[in-house]
């Protein structure tokens, strides 16, 4: 377990709707990425949010936010959705871009169908 | 434009033996490389790092070494075991460490076999 939680675990959705999926980190860690991985793709980098504020943009199409909250944990807005949005979504944490520590890890990921 | 190739899919190795897991990265300014295991529905669990200013970091029955000239980084688990069995990514952090971002590789399937 490494103490990122992710819900839902499983999400079917169809075409054109609005999904959020959210994360919280582990207890201390103030960075939280977005990660998705599509088939017979690796993970790929979304967006990095650090103490509330969006640090790193990856990857991300338009039809798709993140925030993170006070309390730190975090919620990846997904709308407009499309057949090929169908992916795992996997939030990490880590606990200070500037210690430079660059151990992320990772939640069980949201499992995101859309039909 | 993959930045961290993977090349071999899957690795398939007899328990007991070694398993070398490769990997290639093309951005010179990556200066830390990470590997992470994955088991099916799962999250990626991290295993190893290393820094850019190191050749070799050690832990346990897992190496990771690093060949900087080459642009090149392998993963070693002696003696295998089949709870080893997963998929292995490696990953690489740009930009010197201004972004905490990772770039990861495809992954590697790795079956022990017993």
């Amino acid at each position: 377990d490494s103490g990122v939680t992710q819900t839902p675990k499983h999400l079917i959705t169809a075409t054109g709707q609005r999904v959020t999926l959210r994360c919280s980190p582990r207890s201390g860690d103030l960075s939280v990425y977005w990660y998705q991985q599509s088939l017979d793709q690796g993970l790929q980098f979304l967006i990095q949010y650090y103490n509330g504020e969006e640090r790193a943009k990856g990857n991300i199409l338009e039809r798709f936010s993140a925030q993170q909250f006070p309390d730190l944990h975090s919620e990846l807005n997904l709308s407009s959705l499309e057949l090929g949005d169908s992916a795992l979504y996997f939030c990490a944490s880590s606990v200070n871009v500037r210690d430079k520590t660059y151990e992320q890890y990772f939640g069980p990921g949201t499992r995101l169908t859309v039909t | 434009d993959q930045q961290v190739k993977q090349n071999s899919p899957s690795l398939s190795v007899q328990e007991g033996r070694i398993s070398i897991l490769n990997c290639d990265y093309t951005n010179s300014m990556f200066d830390y490389f990470l590997w992470y295991k994955k088991y099916p529905a799962e999250g990626p669990t991290f295993l190893i790092s290393i820094s850019s200013i190191k050749d070799k970091n050690e832990d346990g029955r897992f190496t990771v070494f690093l060949n900087k000239s080459a642009k090149h980084l392998s993963l070693h688990i002696v003696p295998s075991q089949p709870g080893d069995s997963a998929v292995y990514f490696c990953a690489a952090s740009p930009y010197g460490g201004s972004q905490g971002n990772l770039i990861f590789g495809k992954g590697t399937k790795l079956s022990v076999k017993p």
